[in-house]
């Protein structure tokens, strides 16, 4: 049950594009098709932005989209926004009813 | 309103024993698993444990297994973890989550603060 590896930080200039990067193993990102993403405002509780790899939830602006490619995971902004500055954090489930989160990315628009 | 409400958090000496509620609301609550989630400054989110619908099947992250019990009380609509034998490393905001059938969370608790510390 190691983490998932993301950066630690990412930013971004409003209007630029953003990927951060979620690496697992074959036995969770690379094993299934369960890679969400959250967002997280301080003080705030954690919010899904994306589900399945690659599918956003109802109001969940698609400027954010998934992707994913053997055992990495990628959440892309298009257009950052101000209001996208954030903690990002990426989950895969991991067989058994079990889960493994990554250790999260703060993202700062410059 | 749909919303998942924790409580129980409090300081505790290591090796004291905690029990956190999460109050559900809005939703049917045995239609979904639920799962615990903690969250420190340092690591980040950590799953914890996670429990079936009906409580049929409960799982474990290796950090907590043989100390910590998850279970749940539909008829109450609540869900519950049961924290014996505690350590500093357990120090966390503990968040209760909605587990969609398809391996998500998809609402989340606030959290509710736990320290054990001497």
């Amino acid at each position: 049950q190691s983490a998932l590896t993301q950066p630690p930080s990412a930013s971004g200039s409003p209007g630029q594009s953003v990927t951060i990067s979620c690496t697992g193993t074959s036995s969770d990102v690379g094993g299934y098709n369960y890679v969400s993403w959250y967002q997280q405002h301080p003080g705030k509780a954690p919010k899904l932005i994306i589900y399945e790899v690659t599918k956003r939830p109802s109001g969940i602006p698609n400027r954010f989209s998934g992707s994913k490619s053997g055992n990495t995971a990628s959440l892309t902004f298009s257009g950052l926004q101000a209001e996208d500055e954030a903690d990002y954090y990426c989950s895969s489930y991991a067989g058994s009813n079990s889960f493994v989160f990554g250790g999260g990315t703060k993202l700062t628009v410059l | 309103e749909v919303q998942l409400v924790e409580s129980g958090g409090g300081v505790v000496r290591p090796g004291g024993s905690l029990r956190l509620s999460c109050a559900a609301s809005g939703f049917t609550f045995d239609d979904y698993g639920m799962s615990w989630v903690r969250q420190t400054p340092g690591k980040g989110l950590e799953w914890v444990s996670d429990i079936q619908w009906n409580g049929g099947i409960t799982t474990y992250a290796d950090s907590v297994k043989g100390r910590f019990t998850i279970s749940r009380d539909n008829a109450k609509k609540s869900l519950y973890l049961q924290m014996d034998s505690l350590r500093a490393e357990d120090t966390a905001l503990y968040h209760c989550a909605r587990v969609d059938p398809y391996w998500y969370f998809d609402l989340w608790g606030r959290g509710t603060l736990v320290t054990v510390s001497s």
